[in-house]
């Protein structure tokens, strides 16, 4: 098992959208509807953004929207707002109850 | 409201077996529909996932670590645990637990992440 692939940073100016992508293969992203978005601020735990690719946990602002096209997923903030600043991590389920991340992208909000 | 902490202790030397607990408060760890899970991400760097179990008893490791991991769960502490064997300074890492929807197949809580770090 491979670590999915994620830009390692993006960067936008308030107000502006961005999109990080999520690279896997035909055994993780590619196979199931099961990817989920993570958020981490430094020096705390991840926060679920967006599960089953698309579908958002009561709570989480609907400037956050995520997709699947193949073997890769992506998720856009639209609106970018200062505390958006973070790194997201995607996650794909595997099979035989195995899941595995992307490696994580740094977000700048300029 | 749900919440799971992580206990155990913070330095482990090369070559021994790291422990830890994680408690779970605010619901039963008993739930259908839940598992209970373990992730890693060693400082600066991404996160892993390490292994999962139902409250029945049932485990699930990631292959790269399953010859050296051990889960359990207690059901009349609300708790689950993780042993990993046979440490190096690769397996220094924060480690968290969290609960894994059954259906929908995401961690929906985690605990705050306890710091384990292997000395030589």
């Amino acid at each position: 098992q491979s670590a999915l692939t994620q830009p390692a940073s993006v960067s936008g100016s308030p107000g502006q959208s961005i999109t990080i992508s999520c690279t896997g293969t035909n055994s993780d992203v590619g196979s199931y509807n099961l990817v989920s978005w993570y958020q981490q601020h430094p020096g705390k735990a991840p926060k679920v953004m967006i599960y089953e690719g698309r579908k958002r946990p009561s709570g989480v602002s609907n400037r956050f929207s995520g997709s699947k096209s193949g073997n890769t997923a992506s998720l856009t903030i639209s609106g970018l707002q200062a505390e958006d600043e973070a790194d997201y991590y995607c996650c794909s389920y595997a099979g035989n109850n195995t899941w595995v991340f992307g490696g994580g992208t740094k977000l700048t909000v300029l | 409201q749900l919440q799971l902490q992580e206990s155990g202790p913070g330095l482990v030397k090369s070559s021994e077996t790291l422990s830890l607990t994680c408690t779970v408060s605010g619901g039963s760890i008993s739930s259908t529909n839940y598992y209970w899970a373990w992730i890693r991400q060693p400082p600066g760097m991404g996160l892993e996932y390490v292994g999962s179990m139902y409250y029945s008893g049932s485990t699930y490791c990631s292959p790269s670590l399953q010859s050296r991991v051990t889960m359990s769960v207690d059901t009349s502490k609300n708790q689950f645990s993780l042993k990993l064997t046979s440490v190096t300074a690769a397996d220094t890492a924060v480690y968290y637990c969290a609960r894994l929807q059954g259906s929908s197949y995401f961690f929906d809580h985690w605990g705050q992440g306890a710091l384990v770090t292997v000395s030589s």
